[in-house]
């Protein structure tokens, strides 16, 4: 079946570094990607997505490309600040959304 | 446009009785999707309700139950609670419009079992 498998944390770094978190997928057919962000006290918010092979998803300074011929669905911001600091979920798209474990980012000052 | 609601937004209840979940989609949207986020594993899918039926349902036991109404509205039943059911509880709901899609969540319900 369809299953997302995201890079464990947590990851800490501090202001302005770059940060990558990965994503691989396994899935039959063509399902659309997201990442999802889950701030702390806060339910899942949509970050970015992306529908189809060689989309990029874009949305405050995150990006992810949807590579088909990888399976990967990786999520980079090039300068982080302390407010990213969060749950960040990939999850893969059919009928439902599958997703990966999570990954604790903490930014610090 | 008010976004997907949940209520309670905690809810305490000791071993062996049953909780009830509530869940308000999206205005227009059809489909509700029902997720525990248990501590340290992540999130699992539970239910999926289109158009007044359960559509799939994920790894769980039966005790986990629920039913969408006319309205398109949800509810989530647990039975015979136990321990291992402390989690929140989100509920997310989505339209299909033939193309891509995607879920919006609501705030959840943090359910403690004592």
């Amino acid at each position: 079946g369809n299953s997302v498998t995201q890079m464990e944390g947590p990851v800490t770094l501090s202001e302005e570094a770059f940060l990558t978190i990965n994503c691989t997928y396994t899935a039959t057919g063509y399902p659309s990607l997201f990442w999802y962000v889950q701030y702390p006290g806060e339910g899942l918010q949509l970050l970015l997505k992306a529908t189809k092979a060689d989309d990029k998803g874009s949305n405050k300074g995150f990006e992810a490309t949807y590579r088909k011929e990888t399976t990967s669905f990786h999520l980079e911001k090039g300068s982080v600040q302390v407010s990213d600091s969060a749950v960040y979920f990939c999850a893969l798209g059919d009928y439902k959304l599958s997703f990966g474990a999570g990954t604790t980012v903490t930014v610090r000052a | 446009e008010a976004g997907v609601t949940q209520s309670p937004t905690h809810l305490i209840k000791t071993r062996g009785q049953q909780a009830t979940l509530r869940c308000s989609p999206i205005s227009g949207h059809t489909s509700v999707y029902w997720y525990q986020q248990a501590l340290g594993l992540g999130l699992q899918f539970l239910l999926w309700y289109d158009e007044g039926e359960e559509r799939n349902r994920g790894n769980f036991p039966p005790r986990f139950s629920g039913r969408q109404f006319p309205n398109y509205s949800s509810e989530l039943n647990v039975n015979a609670l136990e321990l291992e059911d402390s989690a929140l509880y989100l509920c997310a709901s989505s339209a299909r419009t033939g193309g891509p899609w995607e879920a919006f969540f609501g705030q959840g319900t943090r359910l403690t079992v004592v």
